[in-house]
C-alpha cells in the first residue's frame, strides 16, 4: 500500500527568503506525485505534478519540486516565497490504474512572516 | 466555466440526524472523487463514482455512509445518524477520465459538517 509522510506540520519562514517542503512517500509499485495547495476554507489547487519524465517539475507561482526515487522523494521548493504563499501545502501519491484516487499526507503550513 | 460547486458550505446536524452532501462536478466531467479531512489531517478517500456507477468504495465506512453519482443531477453523500466523529470537512473533486493519474482532479470549496 502506498503512504505519504510530510514530516514539517509547519514551516515558518520569513518573506524573499528560500523555502522547502519535505515530502516521502513509499510504494512497491510506480506512483504519480502531486503537490497540492489550500488556502484558508478553500478547496485544494494542484500546484504541481510527476507523471514520468523529466526528475525536476515546475509548478504555478514559482514552485519546482525534484522527484528522487532512490530516496523516494517529492520535495517542494520556491526561491523566494512571498505572504500570499502562506497555505496549507499537501503531496499525494496516486497508483493509477483504474480508479486514480490520491493519497495524501498531513500536510504542511506554510507560515511566511514579514 | 464553473468550477465544482459543493452544498451546502456549511452544514450542523445533531447526532442521530441524516447529512446529505452535494457536489456538482465540473461542466464535461463524469468522475467524481469524495475525500474526508479531519481536523488536523490530510484528506482522506472516501469513494469514486462514474455516471450511475460506485468505481471504488475502498474508504467508505462500513456503516451509515452511502454515495451516488446519478444520471442526472449532482453527486449526493448521505451519512445517516450522524455521531460526533463525521465532523470534518467533505471535499469533492471531479475529472474528465481515470487512470495513468493523467487526470487533473478538480476540487471543490468543500463542505464543513458539525455534529452537535
Amino acid at each position: 500500500a502506498q503512504s505519504v509522510t510530510q514530516l514539517d506540520s509547519q514551516v515558518p519562514v520569513f518573506e524573499e527568503a528560500p523555502v522547502e517542503l519535505r515530502c516521502n512517500y513509499s510504494s512497491s509499485v510506480s506512483v504519480y506525485l502531486f503537490w497540492y495547495v489550500q488556502y484558508p476554507n478553500q478547496g485544494l489547487q494542484l500546484l504541481l505534478k510527476y507523471l514520468s519524465g523529466s526528475t525536476l517539475v515546475k509548478g504555478i507561482n514559482g514552485f519546482e519540486a525534484e522527484f528522487n526515487k532512490s530516496q523516494t522523494s517529492f520535495h517542494l521548493r520556491k526561491p523566494s516565497v512571498h505572504i500570499s504563499d502562506t497555505a496549507e501545502y499537501f503531496c499525494a501519491v496516486s497508483p493509477g490504474g483504474a480508479t486514480n484516487k490520491l493519497i495524501f499526507g498531513t500536510g504542511t503550513l506554510l507560515a511566511v512572516q514579514p | 466555466n464553473a468550477g465544482v460547486m459543493q452544498n451546502p458550505r456549511h452544514l450542523v446536524r445533531r447526532r442521530g440526524q441524516e447529512a446529505r452532501l452535494r457536489c456538482s462536478p465540473m461542466k464535461g466531467h463524469s468522475h467524481v472523487y469524495w475525500y474526508r479531512q479531519l481536523p488536523e489531517e490530510g484528506l482522506k478517500f472516501m469513494v469514486y463514482l462514474q455516471k450511475e456507477n460506485i468505481i471504488d468504495e475502498s474508504g467508505m465506512p462500513k456503516e451509515r455512509f452511502s454515495a451516488e453519482f446519478p444520471k442526472e443531477g449532482p453527486s449526493i453523500l448521505r451519512i445517516q445518524q450522524v455521531v460526533r466523529g463525521d465532523s470534518a470537512a467533505y471535499f469533492c473533486a471531479s475529472s474528465l477520465g481515470s487512470g495513468t493519474g493523467t487526470y487533473e482532479q478538480y476540487f471543490g470549496p468543500g463542505t464543513r459538517l458539525t455534529v452537535t
